[in-house]
């Protein structure tokens, strides 16, 4: 079945430093790609999207490219804040559901 | 719009009890679906709805039902509670996709669980 493989936390940097969190999903066909992100105690929220192969999703100073030959979304920023401290999800949609990374917890200190 | 609500915010109950979360959304989006969140597991999605009327099982429905008797409106009812049901508990809802496209997913703020 469709599946969404991402990095594995926790991620720990210091503010400013570079982010990339990989990400890969296994699929029928070529789905679309979210990353959402979680606060501290919230839900979760869209923080990109790319709906077809080469598609740049952006937000935010957050990036991620859909790249079809490697089926990778990996979530990029050139440079982290103590307020981008949260949960990223990394997901696809399959059919009618969207299907879930486990998350790749992330802390930026200052 | 107030988007995606649940009640309660929290819950504690003993095993075996029973309980329904609420779920409603007012942007009028057909999709909605349920979601347990657990430590290390990520978002594993319980049941779906794609329209009044019509609900389907997801990766772990195992425990719960679900109604869709409205547009807005999709609970989840814990038959008898279990110790391994304890989680967090997501409602979300979207428009249906149209051909090549998606919508975003909207959340609600969760219910966190648990059972003794």
């Amino acid at each position: 079945g469709d599946s969404v493989t991402q990095m594995e936390g926790p991620v720990t940097l210091s503010e400013e430093a570079f982010l990339t969190i990989n990400c890969t999903y296994t699929a029928t066909g070529y789905p679309s790609l979210f990353w959402y992100v979680q606060y501290p105690g919230e839900g979760l929220q869209l923080l990109l999207k790319a709906t077809k192969a080469d598609d740049k999703g952006s937000n935010k100073g957050f990036e991620a490219t859909y790249r079809k030959e490697t089926t990778s979304f990996h979530l990029e920023k050139g440079s982290v804040q103590v307020s981008d401290s949260a949960v990223y999800f990394c997901a696809g949609q399959a059919g009618t559901a969207l299907i879930f990374g486990k998350g790749t917890t992330l802390s930026v200190s200052s | 719009n107030a988007g995606v609500t649940q009640t309660p915010k929290f819950q504690v109950l003993k095993t075996g009890q029973s309980m329904t979360l609420q779920c409603a959304q007012d942007m009028n989006h057909e999709y909605m679906s349920w979601y347990r969140q657990d430590p290390g597991m990520g978002l594993r999605l319980i049941h779906y709805s794609v329209g009044a009327g019509i609900t389907d099982q997801g990766e772990v429905p195992n425990g719960y039902n679900v109604s869709r008797s409205t547009t807005e409106d999709f609970p989840l009812r814990l038959l008898s509670a279990a110790p391994s049901q304890t989680s967090v508990y997501f409602c979300a809802s979207r428009q249906k996709p149209t051909s090549g496209g998606s919508y975003e997913q909207y959340f609600g703020p969760g219910t966190r669980l648990t059972v003794t």
